[in-house]
This record gives C-alpha cells, structure tokens and sequence, in this order.
C-alpha cells in the first residue's frame, strides 16, 4: 500500500461548527503532515508529527487542532474557522530522519488527495 | 523569505514541443530536490527527484537537470502531451530529525495544447 488516504474529499462547515479531517496510511511512515493549499499556491505547511508526537507547528491559530492517534492516523479538528481558511487540506506522510542515507530519497513526502475546505 | 524561486509562472506548449522549467534555490542545507505533479482536485504526486552529485537524471521523458555551483535546476518534458498538462512544483528538502522539510517554488501552470 502506497497511498495517504484522505476524508472527506469535500467539506462544507459554517463558522460555529466542528468538524474534522481524516488521513491514514500504511506505509510504516512515522513523520505524518498538514499542509494547507490555497488556490495556485504551493501547499505551505502546518504540522509535523514524528513517532506520534508533535514536533512542528508552524504558528497555525488554535482553531486548527492536530491530533495522531497512532502511526497510521492524523487527524485535523476544525472549529471556529473563517472563511480565509478555505483552502485544501493536504496530509503527508515519509520515512523519519535520515533513513536511507545521505541524500536518499528515502523520506520524500507522499501526499493524500486532499480535503477540499468551504468555510461559509 | 522565498528560499526557491520557480519560472515560469505559466507555459503554453503544442503537443510534441519540450516543456522547460527552472527553479533556484538558496540555502546550501538542502539536499534533495523533487518535482511534484499536480492536477486540479488532486494532491501534489511526486513526478522525479534528483541528488545534489548527480547533474542529471532522466525518467522517461520527464529529465531534471541539476547546476549545484549555480544553485539552480530545471524539469524538461519531451514530447509534451496534453495529458501533461498540470501544475508543476520544484522543491527542495531539508532533513531533520522530526522529519522531511520541503520549501516549494511557486509552481508553474502547464498547458499543452493538441
């Protein structure tokens, strides 16, 4: 299995609401991702977590919170959005630190397909 | 602070012709450098990744060339087909410890046309 599986594709949420994002993959990959992507941007990121620990966050508002149950989940809780956070929402996984080697491409991101976010 | 510079913005090639995309980067810790494919809808796909020794590296007809004294490299696509026609990102990789840091160029929309 080599794909990031993502849910919903599509979500449609009011500004009070909660809501949350799925992502899972089987790839034995321990560092797992939340981009954001707006419309003909790069995606930029928001979180890392390593061996199910959150090791980065890129000064994301707290109305966005990470959660990783385990190795092979990643979850994105929503409450309280805007609608400039309208955006899609892409999980990622790789390989940890320097498996394979120096300038391996062992721990190259792959990426879900995304959750399309409307915020209204 | 854009640490890898993408050009063009937009490239509009007939089907046949050769797809050219260049990007630069900065910061001498990378050490990795991927191209992402990206169609409408979808999630960024990894297309071909080159290391900082090799100066080129082909995977059918998609070819990245790698200039490591100039800091820059470049995708070229021959035999462009409309079924090419995407959103190209280069990106550049920095390990570390919690993981694969990847600065993104800007991207590049490409069309190909029948």
């Amino acid at each position: 299995d080599t794909e990031v599986t993502q849910t919903p594709k599509h979500l449609v949420m009011g500004m009070t609401n909660k809501k949350s994002l799925k992502c899972e993959q089987h790839m034995g990959h321990r560092a797992m991702y939340w981009y954001k992507q707006k419309a003909k941007k790069p995606p930029e990121l928001m979180f890392v977590y390593s061996y199910e620990k959150l090791s980065i966050n890129e000064s994301v508002p707290s109305r966005f919170s990470p959660e990783c149950p385990n190795s092979s989940l990643l979850n994105l809780h929503l409450h309280a959005l805007q609608p400039e956070d309208s955006a899609l929402y892409l999980c990622a996984s790789s390989l940890l630190g320097l498996a394979g080697g120096p300038h391996s491409g062992a721990n190259v991101l792959t990426f879900g397909a995304g959750s399309r976010l409307t915020v209204l | 602070q854009q640490q890898v510079k993408q050009s063009p913005q937009s490239l509009i090639v007939q089907k046949g012709g050769i797809s050219i995309i260049n990007c630069a980067y900065e910061n001498t810790a990378f050490d990795y450098f991927p191209w992402y494919q990206q169609f409408p809808g979808k999630g960024p796909a990894l297309l071909i990744a080159i290391r900082p020794d090799v100066s080129e590296k082909k995977e059918g007809r998609f070819t990245i060339s790698f200039n490591k004294s100039a800091k820059q490299f470049s995708l070229h696509i021959m035999d462009s087909q409309p079924g090419d026609s995407a959103t190209y990102f280069c990106a550049a990789r920095r390990r570390e410890t919690s993981g694969s840091r990847l600065t993104f160029g800007e991207g590049t929309q490409l069309t190909v046309n029948p």
